[in-house]
């Protein structure tokens, strides 16, 4: 049973344009969500986290959107560059403990 | 800060032999550490969760026997591969939780590549 979706695989973006990645998820315990990047044969990176008492957390271009109601959360990337290109992964937690993955969306930005 | 390093960065092995990977937070100590795998075009898969000086605690599927974990201190944890067969081969990756910081957040070191021959 996947708790924390990523129903696109694939994302394909022109450069300067806004990326938005999103990620849906199934149990309302999770408290705590995050956004991580990971490129071929690295660990991920972490870029940017929302707490479920909050709707909206930005951080320069990275801004993640919280809709519990909807169990839904999106990464807006404005404006996306090519250094974006790499696979997001959406990640959850509740009560502090392991983190629950996405499957991860590549993100293909064009020149 | 918050870097984690692993060690080796790529391994070849012979089927039947073991493998040991090496997991260190370099500049923080970390109460928690984690040892995920990834399988080509696949997430993270969580293996196991281990808090420094006591057992490992193994997701289910994992063998426990086959994949050794040892967090000795609060900056090393250890995953030891052993008698690697082929379907061993994947990217191991490992990643901590720091004391002093957000305690939701992990992070991760660079991976490590096992092919097993």
């Amino acid at each position: 049973d996947q708790q924390v979706k990523q129903n696109s695989p694939s994302l394909s973006v022109q450069e300067g344009r806004i990326s938005i990645l999103n990620c849906d998820y199934t149990n309302s315990m999770f408290d705590y969500f995050l956004w991580y990047k990971k490129y071929p044969a690295e660990g991920p990176t972490f870029l940017i986290s929302i707490s479920s008492i909050k709707d909206k957390n930005e951080d320069g271009r990275f801004t993640v959107f919280l809709n519990k109601s909807a169990k839904h959360l999106s990464l807006h990337i404005v404006p996306s560059q090519p250094g974006d290109s790499a696979v997001y992964f959406c990640a959850a937690s509740y009560s502090n403990y392991q983190l629950i993955w996405g499957a991860g969306t590549k993100l293909i930005i064009k020149p | 800060g918050a870097v984690v390093s692993q060690h080796p960065s790529w391994v070849i092995c012979k089927s039947g032999t073991s493998v040991k990977i090496e997991c260190r937070s370099l500049d923080f100590q970390a109460t928690t550490m984690f040892w995920y795998r990834q399988f080509p075009k696949q997430s993270l898969m969580l293996m196991a969760t281990s808090n420094e000086g006591s057992k490992a605690t193994y997701e289910q599927g994992v063998e426990k026997d086959k994949f050794l974990i040892n967090h000795a201190s609060l900056t090393l944890s250890t995953l030891t591969v052993t008698s690697a067969h082929p379907e061993d081969s994947s990217f191991y990756i490992c990643s901590a939780k720091a004391q002093d910081r957000s305690s939701y957040e992990q992070y991760f070191g660079p991976g490590t590549r096992l092919t097993v021959t």
